[in-house]
């Protein structure tokens, strides 16, 4: 069974640069083809997708965040990871990872693991 | 980019059916997804592909789609099905609807 793990700062300060790594467990990264997702959720609201990596490192992000996000993998920690540049206080939130869901037969573009969640605070 | 519209909030007695409703241009080309989330819990997929269930999600939840909306129907709802659902599709990017707050009355 994959396990995901956030980890990293609780507190970033305006300006600076949110970094956050995914530790995944019960499987290799680089095994299988699969996304490998950032989503991000401010309390009380929606969820907001940040983007993704496909195993073989292509990215694609959304677009309203793309200039300030940089999402790469580390296959050798099995892990992945998320910048996310210049941030202000519009960026609090909680932070999760995920992988792409998988049936018996075919993959697709929903979550089937998620992480627990961090709670990233943009503050000075 | 594009956008999917849920109503923000749904209210049902227990033992009823719950329907939240998803709109957005791209649907008739892409599949849908929903998820639940309750309280201080990461999201759980409950549909994909329009209307298939993951292993071990209760056959009361279905999925349906109809041109430019999809639905999530909820049958004999039970209290613990109270919760924020959201729908999702993708294209090269990945979209959420805004969330529906199912209330169980």
């Amino acid at each position: 069974q994959v396990q995901l793990q956030e980890s990293g700062p609780g507190l970033v300060k305006p300006s600076q640069t949110l970094s956050l790594t995914c530790t995944v467990s019960g499987g290799s990264i680089s095994s299988g083809s699969y996304y490998w997702s950032w989503i991000r959720q401010p309390a009380g609201k929606g969820l907001e997708w940040i983007g993704r990596i496909y195993t073989s490192g292509s990215t694609n992000y959304n677009p309203s965040l793309k200039s300030r996000v940089t999402i790469s993998v580390d296959t050798s920690k099995n892990q992945f990871s998320l910048k996310l540049s210049s941030v202000t206080a519009a960026d609090t939130a909680v932070y999760y990872c995920a992988r792409q869901y998988c049936s018996s037969t075919s993959c697709y573009a929903a979550v089937g693991y998620w992480g627990q969640g961090t709670l990233v605070t943009v503050s000075s | 980019s594009y956008e999917l519209t849920q109503p923000p909030s749904v209210s049902v007695s227990p033992g009823q059916t719950a329907r939240i409703t998803c709109s957005g241009d791209a649907l008739p080309k892409q599949y849908a997804y929903w998820y639940q989330q309750k309280p201080g819990q990461a999201p759980v997929l409950v549909i994909y592909k329009d209307s298939e269930r993951p292993s071990g999600i209760p056959e009361r939840f279905s999925g349906s789609s109809s041109g430019t909306t999809v639905t999530l129907t909820i049958s004999g709802v039970q209290a613990e099905d109270e919760a924020d659902y959201y729908c999702q599709s993708a294209d090269s990017t990945v979209v959420f609807g805004g969330g529906t707050k199912l209330t169980v009355l």
